[in-house]
């Protein structure tokens, strides 16, 4: 069965460094999404991409974030100086044309 | 803006004693309703997508409901395995999927 696979599972950084979180979405999917879990909290959207741009953006995805598709199978979302409050879970999610989302198992951001 | 709130917050059942969890919304043009499965440590995994007032889905242990307020996931004689984090989540008609996702509900089976 397909799914949505993120790399790194765990990635440690120092504040103020620029940090990459990767995905790899299902292969026939067409929407893309990034939301994030901070520890004992909401899971909270971020972002949704669709034919690669921006269709629609949190208050929380601010000039720091971005997001990319570089190629036809990769999915990035780039953090560029981390802050400590930055720290979370970091779930990819794909859609094809049905509204349900598939999430990834998440990239944990430290922020030390 | 869009909301949801689930109860309780955590449930403790014995292993065969069927409950209910609810979850209470606000929407602007509720485009769907959807239930997910987090374990520990993992992304939330798909269980179902409701539509409209009346609306149920079932599947094996766990049968979703929906009204105009809120949404009930009823788990029948659940099992141990059964044991997880269930969240509530709305999309809003004028948005491209985002979903909104309310606290979740602890759920813990004991043998």
């Amino acid at each position: 069965e397909p799914e949505v696979t993120q790399t790194p599972s765990h990635q440690v950084t120092q504040m103020g460094q620029e940090v990459i979180l990767r995905c790899v979405p299902i292969s026939n999917h067409l929407y893309f999404y990034w939301y994030r879990q901070i520890l004992g909290q909401k899971v909270e959207f971020l972002v949704s991409f669709y034919n690669n741009e921006i269709s629609e953006k949190s208050e929380i995805f601010d000039d720091q974030f971005s997001v990319e598709r570089p190629d036809g199978s990769n999915f990035t979302l780039k953090i560029r100086s981390t802050k400590l409050e930055d720290s979370a879970m970091y779930f990819c999610a794909s859609r094809r044309s049905g509204d349900e989302q598939y999430f990834g198992p998440g990239t944990r951001l430290t922020v030390t | 803006e869009d909301q949801v709130t689930q109860s309780p917050e955590a449930l403790r059942l014995q292993e065969g004693e069927s409950s209910s969890l609810n979850c209470s919304y606000t929407v602007s043009g509720l485009r769907g309703l959807f239930w997910y499965r987090q374990d520990p440590g993992k992304g939330p995994e798909f269980l179902f997508t409701l539509y409209s007032a009346g609306e149920e889905k079932e599947k094996e242990r766990l049968k979703a409901t929906l009204t105009k307020k809120e949404s009930f996931l009823h788990i029948t004689a659940p099992k141990p395995e059964d044991s997880a984090t269930y969240l509530c989540a709305v999309a809003g008609g004028t948005s491209y999927g985002k979903l909104t996702f309310g606290q979740g509900t602890i759920l813990t089976v004991h043998p």
